[in-house]
C-alpha cells in the first residue's frame, strides 16, 4: 500500500535528449507527488512536485506528467544537459500519512 | 543563509561502538526525519519528529535512537545493535507537520565501519 515504484533504474541519453522516468503507487490517498534531484555527495534537493488536481506542471525544463486513473506520473526532462546527470527520486506522501515514500531511484547520465 | 548542517561529513564506527550524528537546522522548521540511504535502495525513514519532545519511528528504526529536546536539533544515534550501519544518513525538515511538504534535506553524513 505504501510503496512508490520508479523506473527505470538507470538512464543514459545523450545532450539534447528527453530522458523519461516513471514512478507507479498503489495508495489512493497519496495527494503530493515531489521529485528530487540528488548529486553525488549531498542531500537530494526538491525539483518539481505536484498535487492531483492538475494532470501537467511544467517548471523550466522540467515537467511532471501524472494520471490519477492509472496512479502513475512521470518526469520529463526537456533538452537534457550533461550538468542534468544524477539520481532522481520520486516520491508520494497523503491522507493520515505523515511520511514521504520515495522511489529507489533513477541514475540519469547525460552524454555530451 | 537557511538550511540543515548535518556533521560530521564521514564518521567511522568501531565494534560495538554508539556513534552520534549531528543535524541541525535554522529554516524554523517544525518536523524533522532522518533517513537511511544505500545504493539502489532509496530513501529508507528511520524517525521523524513532528514536535519538541516527541518523535516516531519510521520503517527501520532498529537499532537507532534519537531526541528532539530542541525544535532546531534532531541528533541520531546509531547503537552497537544496529549490525549493519555502513550508509549515507541524510536528515531532513519540513514546515508543518504534514508528508505534503516540501522536505529540506542536509549533505549527508557517510558512517563506515573499522
Amino acid at each position: 500500500q505504501q510503496q512508490v515504484k520508479q523506473s527505470p533504474q538507470s538512464l543514459i541519453v545523450q545532450k539534447g535528449g528527453i530522458p523519461i522516468i516513471n514512478c507507479a503507487y498503489e495508495n489512493t490517498a497519496f495527494d503530493y507527488f515531489p521529485w528530487y534531484q540528488q548529486f553525488p555527495g549531498k542531500g537530494p534537493a526538491l525539483l518539481i512536485a505536484i498535487r492531483p488536481d492538475v494532470s501537467e506542471k511544467k517548471e523550466g525544463r522540467f515537467t511532471i506528467s501524472f494520471n490519477k486513473s492509472a496512479k502513475q506520473f512521470s518526469l520529463h526532462i526537456m533538452d537534457s544537459q550533461p550538468g542534468d546527470s544524477a539520481t532522481y527520486f520520486c516520491a508520494a506522501s497523503g491522507g493520515s500519512n505523515y511520511k514521504l515514500t520515495f522511489g529507489k531511484g533513477t541514475l540519469l547520465t547525460v552524454n555530451p | 543563509d537557511g538550511g540543515i548542517t548535518q556533521s560530521p561529513k564521514y564518521l567511522f564506527r568501531k565494534e560495538g561502538q554508539n556513534v552520534t550524528l549531528s543535524c541541525e537546522q535554522n529554516l524554523n522548521h517544525d518536523a524533522m526525519y532522518w533517513y537511511r540511504q544505500d545504493p539502489g535502495q532509496g530513501l529508507r525513514l528511520i524517525y521523524y519528529s513532528q514536535i519538541v519532545n516527541d518523535f516516531q519511528k519510521g520503517d527501520i528504526a532498529e537499532g537507532y535512537s534519537v531526541s528532539r529536546e530542541k525544535k532546531e536539533s534532531f541528533p541520531l544515534t546509531v547503537t552497537s545493535a544496529q549490525k549493519n550501519p555502513t550508509a549515507f544518513y541524510l536528515c531532513a525538515s519540513t514546515v508543518g507537520h504534514h508528508g505534503n511538504q516540501p522536505q529540506h534535506f542536509g549533505d549527508g553524513t557517510r558512517l563506515s565501519i573499522l
